[in-house]
């Protein structure tokens, strides 16, 4: 079965720090998606970056990147330059094989990360 | 372009009630997904719709669980004779397609159902 993992139930970081979230994924599919999502306090859940299984070079996006180590089956999240609006939950999730071409997506336990002034 | 809705952001019904959520999705988007989010159980997904039908109902709990999509757009999730442990925050999503390049899902802000 697929499974994702953070380890990383709460986080610190300074104000304009960099910040590396872990995330391990399981999967016997060749073919697949890695994303991160994060959930501020108001519940809503933002999509933050991709990575496909066949993509070589790591996604990023502004101040995210996504450091995609396919032998170890690990797709951590960096932030640059930590921000006080980058408090929240952070999800990593991947897309899984379902049934008819499902493409839905199982979530890791999540990390809370809190960025100190 | 306007995001995924939801209506409504937040219900409180009692044990017993039936209850009825509502999701828009992004305009032209053909695949719909709800997932549940609750303490114990964490992210966990429900159903899958592309265009009208619902090729994967995989994770829906019980039989008390229904959903339908009606003109490939909105979607509603019902909850037939509610129990407490319903209780939990559900989030609808919806993507361009499935494949890759498309299968981005872009969630709604949820609704909060609490079963007293």
């Amino acid at each position: 079965a697929q499974k994702i993992t953070q380890t990383q139930p709460g986080m610190f970081v300074q104000e304009k720090e960099a910040v590396t979230l872990d995330c391990t994924y399981d999967t016997s599919d060749q073919s697949y998606g890695l994303f991160w999502y994060k959930q501020p306090s108001s519940g809503e859940m933002i999509f933050l970056i991709y990575q496909g299984s066949y993509d070589e070079q790591n996604a990023t996006e502004g101040r995210y990147s996504l450091n995609f180590q396919k032998a170890r089956k690990s797709a951590n999240l960096v932030i640059s330059a930590s921000q006080l609006g980058d408090s929240a939950m952070y999800f990593c999730a991947m897309r899984e094989a379902g049934m008819d071409s499902s493409y839905k997506l199982i979530f890791g336990s999540g990390t809370r990360l809190l960025v100190r002034p | 372009g306007a995001g995924v809705s939801q209506s409504p952001s937040n219900k409180v019904t009692e044990k017993g009630k039936d209850v009825e959520l509502r999701c828009d999705p992004i305009s032209g988007h053909t695949a719909l997904y709800w997932y549940r989010q609750s303490l114990g159980q964490g992210l966990e997904f429900l159903i899958y719709f592309q265009g009208n039908s619902a090729p994967d109902k995989s994770g829906l709990p019980s039989d008390r669980f229904s959903a339908e999509r009606t003109g490939g757009s909105v979607s509603t999730l019902t909850i037939q004779r509610t129990q407490q442990e319903d209780s939990a925050v559900y989030l609808c999503a919806s993507s361009r397609g499935v494949g890759s390049g498309k299968e981005t899902q872009y969630f709604g802000p949820g609704t909060r159902l609490l079963v007293l």
